[in-house]
C-alpha cells in the first residue's frame, strides 16, 4: 500500500530558484490538497483540486502554481523561491464518497531556501 | 469561516498521567471532527474522528466526543506512555475534501 508519495524529501534551494514538489496517490481519490507546516501555525492549505482539470487556491497560494493532469498526481510548483517558503509540505488526498472523510497525507517535504 | 483553536501547547507529563488536550471550533454546517498525530520525522496519521454530534472517537486509548453544544472536540488519554511523544492536531473538514487544523501540540512524555 503506498497511498501518498511525496518527492523529494529534503531540497534547499537558492532564491529565486524554481522547483517541483511531487505528490502521487494511489487511491483513486478524488480529492488532492497542498499544505504547508510552520512553528505555531499548524497545517495551511495552499492549493487543492476535485479532480483531473480542476484546481483552485486555498487560504495561503500566492508564489505557488498547481496543476492536475491525472487523478493520480498533483504537483507543486515553485517559480521563484523565496526565504518565506522555507517550510515542511505536505500532499493529502481523500476520496469523495460519503464516508469518506478521512484525508491520508505523504511523508513531507522539508524545504530551505537560502 | 472554519477555524479550530487548540490549547496553547507545549505539554510535558510523566508516563501514566492523564492527558488531556483541549480543542474547539467555528464552522459552519455540520463538520467531521479529527485528530491527527505527526510522530518526529514523519507525516500525519490519522488518530480519531467523529462524524456528527455526540459521537466519540477512539484509538490507542485516545478518546475525543464531538461536543456541538460547546464546540469541542478535546483529546484525552487515561495513562500516556513515552511513545505517545508527538504533535497532535485538531482539524475539522470542509467541503472538496478541505482541512482546517489548530495550531498544533506538541506532548513531550518523560519515563
Amino acid at each position: 500500500n503506498a497511498g501518498v508519495t511525496q518527492t523529494p524529501k529534503f531540497q534547499v534551494l537558492k532564491t529565486g530558484q524554481s522547483m517541483t514538489l511531487q505528490c502521487a496517490q494511489d487511491m483513486n481519490h478524488e480529492y488532492m490538497s497542498w499544505y504547508r507546516q510552520d512553528p505555531g501555525m499548524g497545517l495551511r492549505l495552499i492549493h487543492y483540486s476535485v479532480g483531473a482539470g480542476i484546481t483552485d487556491q486555498g487560504e495561503v497560494p500566492n508564489g505557488y502554481n498547481v496543476s492536475r493532469s491525472t487523478t493520480e498526481d498533483f504537483p507543486l510548483r515553485l517559480l521563484s523561491a523565496a526565504p518565506s517558503q522555507t517550510s515542511v509540505y505536505f500532499c493529502a488526498s481523500s476520496g469523495m464518497g460519503a464516508g469518506d472523510t478521512e484525508a491520508f497525507f505523504g511523508q513531507g517535504t522539508r524545504l530551505t531556501v537560502v | 469561516g472554519n477555524s479550530v483553536t487548540q490549547m496553547e501547547g507545549p505539554v510535558t507529563l510523566s508516563e501514566e498521567a492523564f492527558l488531556t488536550i483541549n480543542c474547539t471550533y467555528t464552522a459552519t454546517g455540520y463538520p467531521s471532527l479529527f485528530w491527527y498525530v505527526q510522530y518526529p520525522g514523519e507525516g500525519l496519521q490519522l488518530l480519531l474522528k467523529a462524524t456528527k454530534a455526540d459521537d466519540k472517537g477512539s484509538n490507542k486509548g485516545f478518546e475525543a466526543t464531538y461536543r456541538k453544544e460547546t464546540t469541542s472536540f478535546h483529546l484525552e488519554k487515561g495513562s500516556v506512555q513515552v511513545s505517545d511523544s508527538a504533535v497532535y492536531f485538531c482539524a475539522l473538514s470542509g467541503s472538496y475534501g478541505k482541512l482546517t487544523f489548530g495550531q498544533g501540540t506538541i506532548l513531550t512524555v518523560h519515563p
